[in-house]
């Protein structure tokens, strides 16, 4: 069964232009979450989708980031104008739901987003 | 106080040898822990769920201990596989957001 994927694995851009990050959750999974991890802190948590709505955006830092999952299949996280503290590495995950008796995060491999 | 606190390290320790980590939570109401292990620039990959007193799995025996706040990872007989960083994971308030702590890193040596 294929994991979670993201695309593409690793970006360099320059400060104030758009990039567009891609994830595919493990087929069948309602629940697909975004995190990130800069450098030297911990990973922490953007936002949550269940199907194509947003259960939780809590976490999302700004105006700047925009997260969809439209047809509740594959998500895209837009970060539009990029600033350098963006840099990091963006994980995605997806889950079953906890109605299926099994909530396990299974993570992707991350975008590694480098704004120069 | 952060939410959940780990000493990150790093654990330097020869084949063989038992290590534990200690990590601490802030929310007294969490329900829920985890140990997640990632390696180097892997994604993180779920270890072993805590969800009573502690639960055991071969080499590997996560603890919790509610009146102290604090969940334990014990690994035994240290293989050089099991050098990465473990990263304690707790719920927001039993939700599906996952708060981190920075992780502690293991390096095995033979």
């Amino acid at each position: 069964e294929a994991g979670v994927t993201q695309f593409p694995s690793h970006s360099v851009i320059e400060k104030g232009q758009t990039v567009t990050l891609r994830c595919d959750p493990i087929s069948g999974h309602d629940n697909l979450y975004w995190y990130r991890r800069v450098m030297g802190k911990e990973i922490k948590f953007l936002l949550h989708f269940v199907k194509e709505s947003k259960q939780d955006e809590s976490g999302m830092p700004n105006n700047r980031f925009l997260a969809e999952r439209t047809g509740g299949t594959y998500s895209t996280l837009k970060v539009q104008p990029a600033e350098l503290e963006d840099s990091g590495v963006y994980f995605c995950a997806s889950s079953q739901g906890l109605t299926s008796g099994n909530n396990e995060q299974f993570f992707g491999p991350g975008t590694r987003l480098t704004v120069l | 106080r952060k939410e959940v606190e780990q000493d990150p390290g790093p654990f330097n320790v020869p084949e063989g040898a038992t290590v534990a980590f200690n990590c601490t939570y802030s929310n007294s109401a969490s329900q829920s822990f985890f140990w997640y292990r990632q390696d180097c620039r892997k994604e993180p990959k779920l270890l072993m769920s805590v969800y009573s007193s502690g639960n055991e799995d071969g080499r590997f025996t996560a603890q919790l201990n509610r009146a102290s706040q604090y969940i334990s990872l014990l690994i035994r007989d240290s293989k050089l596989s099991d050098s990465a960083t473990y990263l304690c994971v707790v719920p927001f308030y039993n939700t599906d957001k996952l708060i981190f702590g920075t992780g502690t890193r293991l390096q095995v040596f033979p």
